[in-house]
């Protein structure tokens, strides 16, 4: 069974402060996506990574792939309070008819 | 484009009662999802339909739950009878993906209807 663990599960940080937030995946997959969740509403779609070493960038938040360690980065750059959420990896099992398995989310809180 | 539509938002039963959720994903996509995501978990797959095809119904509790998408496009998720355990938020999401093509599966969430089972 697939399993997906993100880590730290809660992340307080400061503004202006660099973090990264690590998701392992325990099978093989080349296809990883990273969602944001504000309290109250849905997910939001941030990032598709869809191969080895993708890398894709926006504003302050760049996200990697690493599939041979099984391993996807979100790393935080300066960080501001509007970032604070909860962040979810999803990983695509495309042997399984493309289901998605997500981690169980990273609490982020930005202090200022 | 139309995002991803779900009724109602919000609904209060008590539990041994029945319930129905909706959906209606993006226009064009293929596949569609229900999710149960409960207080400070990730999203849980219940069910995927391709076209109006179960993909994976492996995680629905079958003897309370049930989903159908009959015309390949709208969805009702329904539970019968419900626990306390299914106070939850349900999701829906579609995605263009078709099983076998495609590298892309993003999914599109809808904002969710908010049970809450007394």
């Amino acid at each position: 069974e697939l399993k997906v663990e993100q880590n730290p599960l809660f992340l307080s940080m400061q503004e202006g402060k660099n973090y990264t937030i690590y998701c392992n995946y325990s099978t093989t997959s080349d296809r990883l996506y990273w969602y944001r969740q504000d309290p109250g509403k849905s997910l939001e779609s941030l990032f598709v990574l869809l191969s080895n070493g993708a890398v894709k960038q926006e504003g302050r938040l760049m996200a990697s792939l690493d599939t041979k360690a099984r391993l996807s980065t979100l790393h935080i750059t300066a960080a501001v309070h509007d970032l604070s959420a909860t962040y979810f990896c999803a990983v695509d099992m495309k042997e399984y008819g493309n289901k998605l398995v997500f981690g169980a989310g990273t609490i982020l809180r930005v202090k200022s | 484009e139309a995002g991803v539509a779900q009724s109602p938002r919000y609904k209060i039963i008590e539990k041994r009662q029945s319930v129905a959720f909706w959906c209606n994903p993006i226009s064009g996509h293929a596949t569609l999802y229900w999710y149960q995501q409960i207080l400070g978990q990730g999203p849980k797959l219940l069910i995927q339909f391709q076209n109006n095809g179960v993909v994976d119904d492996s995680q629905l509790p079958k003897d309370r739950f049930s989903a159908e998408r009959l015309k390949g496009v709208d969805s009702t998720l329904k539970i019968q009878p419900a626990k306390l355990e299914d106070s939850a938020v349900y999701l829906c999401a579609s995605s263009l993906a078709q099983r076998g093509g495609g590298r892309n599966n993003e999914q599109f969430f809808g904002p969710g209807t908010r049970l809450t089972v007394l």
